[in-house]
């Protein structure tokens, strides 16, 4: 079983148009995440949330909204796209907010054009 | 601020040798450091962590790192490479302050193990 997954694994977009993923995770934890891979591929987190509640956000433009309707759920939606958002986005998850992220998704690799 | 470095964004060994990924830590106060491991086109893997006690650290897959205070250094080590051990490996550092759960990643070595 997956422990954590994400949808779609490719998002091809256009410059302007608005995107979601979204990440489900069946581990029961009550902490997940979403963090972002640079083409360079450096690792930065953008948000975290525990128990659907917002409890890091980080310095990230608010044309990216992230929703949790429960704890097993985290989607990132991203408004007017930019060339500078292609990234591969990844969710994670932890037991709760003390610990850090052991479990990642495997990616969803967004590219603007 | 806290932060990871990690010096070398590649890293060639031969199957069958002892290999070393390197990594050091610039964090106020007792540092909690982590490994992963990303696989092409793979989300990152957990592989070990340092909280406190013994300065090694056993992890998945034959890992081990050694963390080391007065070198503020937690290098990742494994006695024979595999094949199968070439990835992508991040060391991370928990920041303090604030939410307890936020990781700050290095840049990232590349291992590459030679048949």
């Amino acid at each position: 079983d997956t422990a954590v997954s994400q949808t779609p694994k490719y998002l091809v977009t256009q410059m302007g148009n608005d995107k979601s993923i979204k990440c489900e995770q069946n581990l029961g934890h009550d902490t997940m995440y979403w963090y972002k891979q640079d083409s360079k591929k450096f690792l930065k987190i953008m948000f975290s949330y525990n128990n659907k509640e917002l409890i890091i956000n980080e310095t990230v433009p608010n044309r990216f909204s992230p929703k949790s309707p429960d704890k097993a759920h985290l989607n990132l939606h991203i408004n007017s796209l930019e060339l500078g958002d292609s990234a591969v986005y990844f969710c994670a998850s932890s037991p709760d907010y003390t610990v850090v992220p052991q479990y990642f998704g495997p990616g969803t690799r967004l590219t603007v054009l | 601020a806290q932060s990871v470095a990690q010096p070398e964004d590649q890293v060639n060994v031969a199957e069958g040798n002892p290999l070393t990924v390197k990594c050091t830590y610039s964090v106020s106060g007792n540092p909690y450091l982590f490994w992963y491991v990303q696989y092409p086109n793979r989300g990152l893997q957990f592989l070990l962590k340092y909280i406190t006690g013994d300065n090694l650290v056993k992890g998945s897959y034959g890992f081990e790192a050694e963390f080391n205070k007065s070198q503020t250094s937690f290098h990742l080590k494994k006695p024979s490479a595999l094949v199968s051990d070439s990835a992508l490996y991040f060391c991370a550092v928990r920041a303090l302050g604030g939410a307890t759960n936020k990781l700050i990643f290095g840049t990232g070595t590349l291992l590459a193990v030679q048949p």
